[in-house]
């Protein structure tokens, strides 16, 4: 079974960082091209960004909101997808699924508030 | 700023059929836009239906279909069943491959089963 588990969310000030975790079991993780999807609270969904596996070449790409403030990594020893999120702003709060396209995890709550 | 336009809304009658629509604003979306389309309902996760415009997960029911339409992506659902009442979201890549440069969820359509 195809799980996606994702931590490390929480409540930061602005200008705070973050990082989330997803944890990925189930399928091989290292040859999945895995992205971060978030969604504020009533609203649609928005693309966050991308990494390719390690064999493809392993590039990230980024939605125009977030390049620059947040990084995505993947450690593939550890089945695990990293998203470093700094310089957070208030409209960064959102609900932040993992998702490998087909499979998608829970989410993981982040709230900016001072 | 690209923008991929949704449906906000739509209805139909159970055992009715619909078509709702995924729209670029750069122009006609065509394959190589790999359109995905997903499905939300309250409270949950999304879930994948479609990958790269038609083709289907094992899980998509048969009453589900992608397409291309009139210069737009396209999910028509067939003999529609009251559970199918959710939230629809298309997503297309921006950058010529699966997962390309740069992702972009269209707003997303509520469908409403009457």
């Amino acid at each position: 079974e195809v799980q996606l588990v994702e931590s490390g969310g929480g409540l930061v000030k602005p200008g705070g960082s973050l990082r989330l975790s997803c944890v990925a079991s189930g399928f091989t993780f290292t040859n999945a091209w895995m992205s971060w999807v978030r969604q504020a609270p009533g609203k649609g969904l928005e693309w966050v960004g991308r990494i390719k596996s390690k064999s493809d070449g392993g590039a990230t790409d980024y939605a125009a909101p977030v390049k620059g403030r947040f990084t995505i990594a993947r450690d593939d020893s550890a089945n695990t997808l990293y998203l470093q999120m700094n310089s957070l702003k208030i409209e960064d709060r959102a609900l932040y699924y993992c998702t490998s396209r087909n499979h998608w995890g829970q989410g993981t709550l982040v709230t900016v508030s001072s | 700023q690209t923008v991929v336009t949704q449906e906000p809304s739509l209805t139909v009658s159970p055992g009715g059929t619909v078509t709702l629509t995924c729209a670029s604003s750069t122009g006609a979306v065509t394959s190589d836009y790999y359109a995905d389309w997903f499905q939300q309902k309250p409270g949950q996760a999304p879930r994948a239906l479609i990958f790269s415009t038609s083709n289907k997960y094992s899980w998509t029911p048969a009453r589900f279909s992608g397409s291309l339409l009139g210069g737009k992506a396209a999910l028509t659902l067939s003999g529609v069943q009251p559970e199918d009442e959710a939230d629809y979201y298309c997503l297309l890549y921006y950058g010529g491959v699966p997962g390309g440069s740069q992702g972009v969820f269209g707003g997303g359509t509520k469908l409403t089963v009457l």
